[in-house]
């Protein structure tokens, strides 16, 4: 199955806010709720921030929020600050195959 | 709290088997509302899903990679393994193995991830 896409890189300030935008089909990201993102730092493993669409797991700061319109979801980070540079990774259940991730995204913060 | 665990070798020749082994801790495999999964990203890209297994024994498969991989489980050791045949230096990435929740289909727990090299 093709992966989702999602822009190779975003950048912003600190304190500013950005979006990272996550499209598929009908058939993944359009046809399910079950959209998630994930945040990798450098040498670390993924970690949950996002789960079915816009639900944020114990723990995970609310500057992170994720929504979805049609086939693109969007993960936003408000109050943009260091430690929240890194990639991330969209992920959506499948009609075809249970799960695809996105391509990722660098997110630097300038 | 529960947490992954990845062992196995860290080099395989190709056309060999990559074996891996995930252990559970901190909880049971046996719960019914996970599915147990390997994730493997190569240096420098992205994420590729590769398979999950349920208790039950159940398995699905990323298609692109279904002829080569067999997912088990053992619930008397608490661990699942990751067979996969055949490999070439394509298949050379860190191997994640996580928790993916049953009803949300997201992956909230997460191995630390072994690296897996293929070269002769």
């Amino acid at each position: 199955q093709s992966a989702l896409t999602q822009p190779a890189s975003v950048s912003g300030s600190p304190g500013q806010s950005i979006t990272i935008s996550c499209t598929g089909t009908s058939s993944d990201v359009g046809g399910y709720n079950y959209v998630s993102w994930y945040q990798q730092h450098p040498g670390k493993a993924p970690k949950l921030m996002i789960y079915e669409v816009s639900n944020r797991p114990s723990g995970v700061s609310n500057r992170f929020s994720g929504s979805k319109s049609g086939n693109t979801a969007s993960l936003t980070i408000s109050g943009l600050q260091a430690e929240d540079e890194a990639d991330y990774y969209c992920s959506s259940y499948t009609s075809s195959s249970p799960v695809v991730f996105g391509g990722g995204t660098k997110l630097t913060v300038l | 709290q529960v947490q992954l665990q990845e062992s196995g070798p860290g080099l395989v020749k190709p056309s060999q088997t990559l074996s891996l082994t995930c252990t559970v801790s901190g909880g049971s495999i046996s719960s019914g509302s996970y599915y147990w999964s390997w994730i493997r990203q190569p240096a420098g890209k992205g994420l590729e899903w590769i398979g999950r297994i349920y208790t039950s024994g159940s398995t699905n498969y990323n298609p692109s990679l279904k002829s080569r991989v067999t997912i088990s489980v053992d619930t008397s050791k608490n661990q699942f393994s990751l067979k996969l045949s055949s490999v070439t230096a394509a298949d050379t990435a860190v191997y994640y193995c996580a928790r993916e929740d049953l009803w949300y289909h997201a992956f909230d727990i997460w191995g630390q991830g072994t690296m897996v090299t293929v070269s002769s």
